[in-house]
């Protein structure tokens, strides 16, 4: 039983359009949420994260929201950039750092020039 | 930034091999490293923890005699598959994070493939 859901596997989306992607949590013991994103032959590369004690990080183009009582995060990603067609992916732990995490299946962002 | 190598990026080999992945922290020292398998179209899944001077802490369902880890220093941990057999072929990744309060760093992974 999947802990940590990313129910589109693909999005396209028009350069300078917001991406948004999605991802749900069956675990409310969870409290600590990542994004990493993942080019083909490398390791995935952290983005942001969010704690449970916020509902929103935002670093630059990337923004995170937290929406604990729906279990649900996302991800928005604007203005988006070729450069940023990647898979990106959820996780979640219940602590930052040193505990294991627990990833969604993964979301394949196209932007399209 | 923190930054975390593993070796080899990818294994050929025959059933009945035995194949050793490494895994370094090249920046920072890791008391605990985590080691992740991915199937095709599954996600990253957690196999085991690697613990410094300890036993490494395995998930239900894998094998602790298969899959040997060892974590002899703080910037070194090594997962040993021994006789790996075609279903063991898969994308296998390390990550390690530099404390309690950053995230976790991974390595670029294996991609091992048994004959």
């Amino acid at each position: 039983d999947q802990q940590v859901k990313q129910n589109s596997p693909s999005l396209s989306v028009q350069e300078g359009r917001i991406s948004i992607l999605n991802c749900d949590y069956t675990n409310s013991m969870f409290d600590y949420f990542l994004w990493y994103k993942k080019y083909p032959a490398e390791g995935p590369t952290f983005l942001i994260s969010i704690s449970s004690i916020k509902d929103k990080n935002e670093d630059g183009r990337f923004t995170v929201f937290l929406n604990k009582s729906a279990k649900h995060l996302s991800l928005h990603i604007v203005p988006s950039q070729p450069g940023d067609s990647a898979v990106y992916f959820c996780a979640a732990s219940h602590n930052s750092g040193n505990t294991p995490l627990v990833f969604g299946k993964g979301t394949r962002l196209s932007v399209i020039a | 930034g923190a930054v975390v190598s593993q070796h080899p990026s990818r294994v050929i080999c025959k059933s009945g091999t035995s194949v050793k992945i490494e895994c370094r922290s090249l920046d920072f020292q890791a008391t605990t490293m985590f080691w992740y398998r991915q199937f095709p179209k599954q996600s990253l899944m957690l196999m085991a923890t690697s613990n410094e001077g300890s036993k490494a802490t395995y998930e239900q369902g894998v094998e602790k005699d298969k899959f040997l880890i060892n974590h002899a220093s703080l910037t070194l941990s090594t997962l040993t598959v021994t006789s790996a057999h075609p279903e063991d072929s898969s994308f296998y990744i390390c990550s390690a994070s530099q404390d309690m309060d950053q995230p976790q760093h991974f390595g670029d992974g294996t991609r091992l493939s048994i004959l």
